[in-house]
């Protein structure tokens, strides 16, 4: 158990609907990243919040926002979904936003997300 | 345009020998480098790193060596156990002393044979 929850575990979903992705880091993490993976993809970043703040921005569509709260969770929303957003969606943390590669990320189990 | 690249989709091994699975990587910026392990169902767990100022980091039967000239590295289990199979992705950043995300490869499909 790496500390970092996610829910739902599973999510299936219309086209054109909009979904909310939630995580809660580990205790003390004050870094959540949200990272995409596709079929036979590897993980592609897409955003991270420090401390309730954004920090970084990868691949992310328009069409996706997320957010982390006061408590440090956080929520990636994603809008207007196409049948090509079929995928897990994880989220990891890390201790600070600064040190993020000096002290490796910790993932959650991910969700896996359906748009039919 | 991939900057961390893992060429082999899968490998095959016996239970008991070496497997070595390998990653090549485009961005001179990048100096920290990790393997993370991944089982179905299951978020990728961290496995071993390495800085960009070593050329070898080794943790019980995990070695990881580093060639920054050819911008390759891999990773050696031995011995290898039928419990080792599953992907493995390679991640590299620039993020020493910095802040950057992770680049992470495909993976490699290990399959430990008994």
């Amino acid at each position: 158990d790496s500390g970092v929850t996610q829910t739902p575990k599973h999510l299936i979903t219309a086209t054109g609907q909009r979904v909310t992705l939630r995580c809660s880091p580990r205790s003390g993490d004050l870094s959540v990243y949200w990272y995409q993976q596709s079929l036979d993809q590897g993980l592609q970043f897409l955003i991270q919040y420090y401390n309730g703040e954004e920090r970084a921005k990868g691949n992310i569509l328009e069409r996706f926002s997320a957010q982390q709260f006061p408590d440090l969770h956080s929520e990636l929303n994603l809008s207007s979904l196409e049948l090509g957003d079929s995928a897990l969606y994880f989220c990891a943390s890390s201790v600070g936003g600064d040190k993020f590669a000096t002290t490796e990320a910790f993932f959650g189990q991910g969700t896996r997300l359906t748009v039919v | 345009d991939q900057q961390v690249k893992q060429n082999s989709p899968s490998l095959s091994v016996q239970e008991g020998r070496i497997s070595i699975l390998n990653c090549d990587y485009t961005n001179s910026m990048f100096d920290y480098f990790l393997w993370y392990k991944k089982y179905p169902a299951e978020g990728p767990t961290f496995l071993i790193s390495i800085s960009s100022i070593k050329d070898k980091n080794e943790d019980g039967r995990f070695t990881v060596f580093l060639n920054k000239s050819a911008k390759h590295l891999s990773l050696h289990i031995v011995p290898s156990q039928p419990g080792d199979s599953a992907v493995y992705f390679c991640a590299a950043s620039g993020s020493w002393g910095g802040n950057t995300p992770l680049v992470f490869g495909k993976g490699t499909r290990l399959s430990v044979i008994a």
